[in-house]
């Protein structure tokens, strides 16, 4: 069955320090993975589209089907990134479920 | 153009009873999805409407049901509340099944905090 996992619950950077938001997925198929980031007191947003291999607010995602990993990454972490940051895993053959991993909350320290 | 809406923003039910929970679907969108948000853990696979019919299903069981409507606006259904039912509810909407899910991914409304006492 398809799993995503977010190992840290917490994580705690000082601003200027890089980010690395680690998720891992378990799936037979070809990945369509997200990620989404929830703001406090803000809606769940797209964040990043692996297929579009963008770079949005600095944060970037290579899927490693190797390592069946899509770590988010940001070389100089901001305080306006402290966050709750969620990987999520699509699904065509269910319905277009998106599988959700367990969140990482991200704080960065001044 | 207006996001996603959904209400009413929190509720409080009785074990035992119904709710009917409401969304509307961002400009554009045909396609709406439900999530169930539980204190601490990522968002759970409800089911998804698409033409006004279910088009998938999570790992719920039948007391939970939906509707579409013509204007693409949908409602959530949860009978017989147990205690373990409270939790964030969540709408998404998005673009067909298939590619205008993987070029735009889903919108998410504010949701709804029910809790059953």
């Amino acid at each position: 069955a398809q799993r995503v996992t977010q190992p840290e619950k917490l994580l705690s950077v000082f601003k200027g320090a890089p980010v690395e938001l680690k998720c891992n997925y378990s799936y037979s198929g070809s990945p369509e993975l997200f990620w989404y980031v929830q703001y406090s007191r803000q809606r769940l947003q797209l964040l990043l589209r692996h297929i579009s291999r963008e770079s949005i607010k600095g944060f970037t995602a290579d899927l490693n089907k190797g390592e069946t990993s899509f770590h988010l990454k940001k070389p100089f972490a901001q305080e306006e990134d402290s966050a709750m940051y969620y990987c999520a895993l699509l699904l065509f053959n269910a319905g277009n479920m998106l599988t959700f991993g367990g969140g990482t909350r991200l704080m960065v320290k001044p | 153009e207006t996001g996603v809406t959904q209400s009413p923003t929190h509720l409080i039910k009785t074990r035992g009873q119904q709710v009917t929970l409401r969304c509307s679907s961002q400009s554009g969108h045909n396609t709406v999805s439900w999530y169930q948000q539980a204190l601490g853990q990522g968002p759970q696979f409800i089911f998804q409407y698409y033409r006004e019919e279910e088009n998938g299903r999570g790992n719920f069981p039948p007391r939970f049901s939906g509707l579409q409507f013509p204007n693409y606006s949908s409602e959530l259904n949860v009978n017989a509340l147990e205690l373990d039912d409270s939790a964030l509810y969540l709408c998404a909407s998005s673009g067909p099944p298939g590619q205008g899910i993987t070029n735009y991914g889903y919108t998410f409304g504010s949701g709804t905090r029910l809790t059953v006492v």
